[in-house]
């Protein structure tokens, strides 16, 4: 039972990135699914949800309009589209299932900067 | 949004003493579906978070059974029935009853 982050690095104010979480072990199109971010020396901070379904999504405000939750089922992989990116989304970002039993991933660090 | 206030923000206790945080939110914590989705989180220096507490009450698997959760409603509690080092880190409470998701503000526990 698993969740594995990829897609962080390094880019440039006004880039890009596309972060993926693989899970496995668990009935992932059973379940909404979230990203979670933390920025060093910082404390945790909602980023986006997407329903089980895919149906619904939610934003934070501070990435509404810049960020785009997704899922394929059909892969179990959660993505997290990340536009317009900003210095201050610099921040290791967890992909997370909170319901049933939770599961918490390793994170992947995103850093952007010129 | 739910507002999640953890108390005390710092906590100095002594080895083989207990421990214990507070966890309050700002509305009920109960699902329409009945279920509370209260969870507590440790992160210890330079790691991420781990998962110690699900539904209030539930261990991960792996979690020593010095920790323990309990509550109802809008107030929870983590207690540590006897500190050891390798607890030292920030505690987290996090609800996923209603969205969006929400945090405390952290827990440091250290010790004396």
């Amino acid at each position: 039972v698993q969740l594995l982050e990829s897609g962080g690095g390094l880019v440039q104010p006004g880039g890009s990135l596309r972060l993926s979480c693989a899970a496995s072990g668990f009935s992932f199109r059973s379940y909404s699914m979230t990203w979670v971010r933390q920025a060093a020396g910082k404390g945790l901070e909602w980023v986006s949800i997407i329903s089980d379904g895919g149906g619904h999504t939610y934003y934070a405000d501070s990435v509404k309009g810049r960020f785009t939750i997704s899922r394929d089922d059909s892969k179990n992989t959660l993505f997290l589209q990340m536009n317009s990116l900003r210095a201050e989304d610099t921040a290791i970002y967890y992909c997370v299932k909170v319901h049933g039993e939770p599961i918490w991933g390793q994170g992947t660090v995103v850093t952007v900067s010129s | 949004d739910v507002v999640m206030t953890q108390t005390p923000l710092s906590s100095p206790v002594t080895l083989g003493q207990p421990a214990s945080i507070s966890c309050r939110s700002s509305q009920s914590l109960v699902h329409s579906n009945g279920d509370t989705y209260l969870t507590w989180l440790q992160q210890r220096p330079g790691q991420p978070p781990r998962l110690l507490i699900y539904k209030i009450s539930n261990r991960f698997s792996g979690v020593p059974d010095t920790f323990s959760g309990s509550g109802a409603g809008t107030d929870f509690t983590l207690k540590i029935s006897r500190v050891e080092a390798e607890d030292v880190g920030v505690y987290y409470c996090m609800q996923a009853s209603h969205w969006p998701i929400t945090f405390g503000q952290g827990t440091r526990l250290e010790i004396k």
